[in-house]
């Protein structure tokens, strides 16, 4: 499968533990994005990366959330200090950018994330 | 700031039922405007996407046409299938930004 792929699917922690997800997105594409999606809602954006470069952050993206893209290949989130509202679906997805052109973005299954 | 606004659901509808889901939009400029369906047990695929007014985005039956005047983005279908049970979400631009998403149950 090529796919844009997650891990851990799932993931339940106590009250002030640290969290840390992976996304591996589709191997040729140089644009990762991470997303928040709790129930009964869409996704929210969090943060995208161009290469290995983090070039926007949301304001949802408190301090308690780092996200990084060493190489520029698979990119990791984590989430210090827990909180129960931060229990949520975390998706990523990945696309082929260039400029200012939109290129579609393919998602990954995401990481269900239950802070206890 | 940008936000999409799309109608409630559940909506429920039988096999071979005509679908409408209303999406308008706010945005400066002129963003690009998706659909995006999430099957049951899958992840967020796009489902159609238009660029520019008037261009009328299609794919699997469903179609939807990118009207600046109204900022409305309906999704469209003839005839509806089981199989197009799943969550519907409007969005639009690069960074996403999503509706709620619309939930479609399709009796047999």
């Amino acid at each position: 499968d090529t796919g844009v792929s997650q891990d851990p699917r799932h993931k339940i922690t106590k009250r002030g533990q640290n969290v840390t997800f992976r996304c591996d997105p589709i191997s040729e594409h140089n644009r990762l994005y991470w997303y928040r999606q709790t129930l009964g809602q869409g996704p929210e954006f969090l943060t995208y990366f161009q290469n290995e470069a983090q070039l926007e952050k949301s304001r949802l993206l408190s301090d308690r959330f780092s996200a990084e893209r060493p190489k520029g290949s698979f990119s990791t989130l984590e989430i210090q200090r827990t909180e129960q509202g931060d229990s949520a679906m975390y998706l990523c997805a990945s696309s082929l950018g260039s400029g200012t052109a939109y290129n579609e973005q393919f998602f990954g299954p995401g990481t269900r994330l239950t802070v206890l | 700031g940008d936000s999409v606004t799309q109608m409630e659901g559940p909506v429920t509808l039988s096999e071979e039922a005509f679908l409408t889901i209303n999406c308008t939009y706010t945005a400066t400029g002129y963003p690009s405007l998706f659909w995006y369906v999430q099957y049951p047990g899958e992840g967020l695929q796009l489902l159609l996407k238009a660029t520019k007014a008037d261009d009328k985005g299609s794919n699997k039956g469903f179609e939807a046409t990118y009207r600046k005047e109204t900022t409305s983005f309906h999704l469209e279908k003839g005839s509806v299938q089981v199989s197009d049970s799943a969550v519907y979400f409007c969005a639009l631009d690069d960074k996403i930004i999503f509706g709620k998403g619309t939930r479609l149950h399709i009796l047999p």
